[in-house]
């Protein structure tokens, strides 16, 4: 059972790039959530989904986006990188108790 | 005033020692309290999470919450160097799932 898996591990972008960072789940979760954890300032909701077909922002969205086709998979998609961006992306999912995350995407935007 | 502040440390203890952490908030509807605790260049993981106010223990760890005084705690006993991490405190109102509210982290090391 691999729970949430995130890919790539690292990654370095150059400013005006597009990427995007893909998460999987096989515990079969409806909600499924990214986040970005900067340095003294905790975990930030960028975008989450209920179930396959819905998303909605959470409180840092721009400049990203996402899409929700299966229940399995979670893709967060960043066009036009931005040096804001460098940060460590973290995907997670839950059945309704609490969240599993993965182990994260270490992004640097130069 | 961020909604939720956690004491940044770093803190470092031999080991069996006490250690404390600690988190205060400032939303009253905050009803669900949990405690994640992330290796480095790892995901967090749960390690304990509580609706009511009082102590909640598991092991050597036990979970504080007063919600009077808007302040929970996470106590762990018998500090061991495999407990070094850092430990994030997390909390949402009872209904909403989609917006937890992360504290920035404690970052421990217990040295052996």
């Amino acid at each position: 059972n691999a729970g949430v898996t995130q890919t790539p591990k690292f990654r370095i972008l150059k400013i005006g790039q597009s990427m995007t960072l893909q998460c999987t789940q096989d515990m079969n979760h409806n909600y499924m959530y990214w986040y970005r954890q900067d340095p003294g300032m905790g975990l930030k909701l960028i975008y989450y989904s209920v179930g396959a077909g819905i998303t909605d922002k959470g409180e840092v969205p721009n400049g990203y986006n996402v899409s929700r086709s299966t229940t399995e998979d979670f893709p967060l998609r960043l066009e036009l990188a931005a040096p804001s961006q460098t940060s460590v992306y973290f995907c997670a999912s839950t059945g309704g108790s609490p969240l599993h995350f993965g182990n994260g995407t270490r992004l640097t935007v130069t | 005033q961020k909604e939720v502040e956690q004491d940044p440390g770093p803190l470092s203890v031999p080991e069996g020692a006490i250690v404390s952490l600690n988190c205060t908030y400032s939303n009253s509807a905050f009803q669900y309290f949990m405690w994640y605790r992330q290796y480095s260049r790892k995901g967090p993981e749960l390690l304990m999470y509580t609706y009511s106010s009082g102590n909640k223990e598991d092991g050597r760890f036990t979970a504080q919450v007063d919600k009077s005084s808007k302040y929970i705690s996470l106590f762990i006993r018998d500090s061991q160097p495999s407990d070094s991490a850092t430990y994030l405190c997390a909390m949402r109102e009872l209904y909403n799932n989609n917006d937890m509210r992360f504290g920035a982290g404690t970052r421990l090391t217990v040295k052996p």
